[in-house]
């Protein structure tokens, strides 16, 4: 089935320093959108790429889609304790209305 | 003015009963969806409805039982609760496609 492996389930990083998350697919993406779920919170939207290579940017967050449309990355400059929280690529595929997550990557940051 | 809501947040039930969520979305969203969340954090797509149609049903046990009366609530019913049904159960609309989804609070469901 249309799967989305997400890579690392966890990272502890200390404060100041910068994260990265992977997402893959065995399949092309018609698109990939990227959440972040605070603890005990809900998933809330942060971005979507539809474009092969395209990347946006938001303050310290960047994200990326790959040329083959089958990956994502979401990287972080300088972490804050605000950005602790688990972030969760989901794609999406032509035709289809479901929308699968990967398996989210935990991020705690060290003060 | 919460624009995808569920009830209820919290919910604690013997096994073997019958329990319903609902979710409420102002949004005027053509496309819900019900999203089971474990204890590992793992999202997995349930159900989704467009336009009061199921359109998506993933491999649930059919003790699960989703109902769609209009385009603003997609409710979820679940009969003889199991243990491994302990979980957040998460409501999320959204407007046509390639689009972001709203996510509701989310229901926490403890199976004693």
């Amino acid at each position: 089935g249309q799967q989305v492996m997400q890579i690392p389930q966890y990272q502890h990083v200390q404060e100041g320093e910068d994260f990265t998350t992977y997402c893959n697919s065995s399949t092309t993406l018609s698109n990939i959108q990227w959440y972040k779920q605070r603890p005990g919170g809900h998933p809330v939207f942060l971005i979507q790429l539809v474009k092969s290579g395209e990347v946006k940017k938001q303050k310290r967050l960047t994200f990326q889609f790959g040329e083959a449309k089958k990956n994502s990355s979401l990287h972080i400059t300088a972490t804050q304790t605000t950005d602790v929280g688990t972030y969760f690529c989901a794609g999406a595929w032509s035709g289809n209305e479901k929308l699968t997550f990967g398996t989210g990557t935990r991020l705690t940051i060290i003060p | 003015d919460t624009a995808v809501s569920q009830t209820p947040k919290y919910l604690v039930t013997q096994m073997g009963n019958d329990k319903s969520i609902k979710c409420e979305q102002n949004l005027g969203h053509d496309t819900m969806y019900w999203y089971k969340q474990d204890s590992k954090k793992f999202l997995k797509i349930m159900f989704s409805y467009n336009n009061k149609e199921l359109i998506i049903n993933e491999t649930v046990p059919n003790r699960f039982s989703p109902k769609s009366p209009d385009k603003a609530h997609l409710n979820l019913h679940i009969n003889s609760l199991e243990l491994g049904d302990s979980a957040v159960y998460f409501c999320a609309s959204k407007l046509g496609t390639n689009t972001e989804a709203f996510f509701g609070q989310g229901t926490r469901l403890t199976v004693v």
